[in-house]
C-alpha cells in the first residue's frame, strides 16, 4: 500500500517571502499522480498543483511549483511572495493511475503568514 | 467547472440517530464517488469508495453495517450513519470524479459537520 508523509505539523512564514512543504512517498509503482491539496478553514479541499510521475518537468502554478524528485520519493511544495490568504493547511496526497484511483494523503502541514 | 454538492453541511442530533448525507454531482455524471472522514486537526482518511450501480468498497476498519453508503444513480451517492453515537462526530467529505479514460480529477463537495449529543 502506498503512504505519503508529511514530517512539517507547521510551518510559518513572513508575507512576500518563501517557503518550502515537504512531502515524501512510498510506493512500488512506477506511473501515478502527485497533488498538493490546500484546505482553509472553511475546510473546502483545494487543489493547488498537479504532477504526473512520467513528466520530468516539475509543475508550477503561478506562485506555486514543485520539486518533484522520482527516485527520492519527495514532492515538495513551494510557494513564493506569500500572501496571507495562503493560510491554510495543506495536504499532499498520492493517487494511483490504475484500479480505484484513490487518494492517499498525508498528515498535513498548517502554513500560518506572519503580516 | 465540476460542481459537487454535500448536503447538510452541518447537523447535530441525539444519540441512537440514523443520519443520511447526500453527495451529488451537478454538472457531470460521477461514475466513482469516495467517502472520506476528518477528525479535527487530522488528515482525510478514505471511508469507501463506490463506483455506480454496485456495492462500495470500504477501507479496513470501517463499519459496513455502520456507515451505509448507496449509489444508486450518475449523479447521487448518498452515506447513511446508522445509530450514530458520539464517537460518530466527525467531518464527513464526498468526492467524485467521472469514469472518462485518462486523468480526471476528484472534485470534493464542501464537507458535512456531523455532531451526536
Amino acid at each position: 500500500a502506498q503512504t505519503v508523509t508529511q514530517s512539517q505539523p507547521e510551518m510559518s512564514v513572513q508575507e512576500a517571502e518563501t517557503v518550502t512543504l515537504s512531502c515524501t512517498y512510498d510506493t512500488s509503482e512506477s506511473d501515478y499522480y502527485l497533488f498538493w491539496y490546500k484546505q482553509p478553514p472553511s475546510r473546502q479541499m483545494i487543489l493547488v498543483i498537479r504532477q504526473e510521475a512520467y513528466k520530468q518537468q516539475n509543475a508550477t502554478e503561478n506562485r506555486f511549483s514543485v520539486n518533484f524528485q522520482k527516485a527520492a520519493k519527495s514532492f515538495s511544495l513551494k510557494i513564493s511572495d506569500s500572501q496571507l490568504g495562503d493560510a491554510a493547511m495543506y495536504f499532499c496526497a498520492y493517487r494511483s493511475v490504475q484500479g480505484a484511483q484513490k487518494l492517499v494523503f498525508g498528515q498535513g502541514t498548517r502554513l500560518t503568514i506572519n503580516p | 467547472g465540476a460542481v459537487v454538492s454535500q448536503h447538510p453541511s452541518r447537523v447535530i442530533c441525539k444519540s441512537g440517530t440514523s443520519v443520511k448525507i447526500e453527495c451529488r454531482s451537478l454538472d457531470f455524471q460521477a461514475t466513482t464517488m469516495f467517502w472520506y472522514r476528518q477528525f479535527p486537526k487530522q488528515s482525510l482518511m478514505l471511508m469507501a469508495t463506490s463506483n455506480e450501480g454496485s456495492k462500495a468498497t470500504y477501507e479496513q476498519g470501517v463499519e459496513k453495517d455502520k456507515f451505509l453508503i448507496n449509489h444508486a444513480s450518475l449523479t447521487l451517492s448518498t452515506l447513511t450513519v446508522t445509530s450514530a453515537h458520539p464517537e460518530d462526530s466527525s467531518f464527513y467529505i464526498c468526492s467524485a470524479r467521472t469514469g472518462e479514460v485518462g486523468y480526471q480529477p476528484q472534485h470534493f463537495g464542501d464537507g458535512t459537520r456531523l455532531s451526536i449529543l
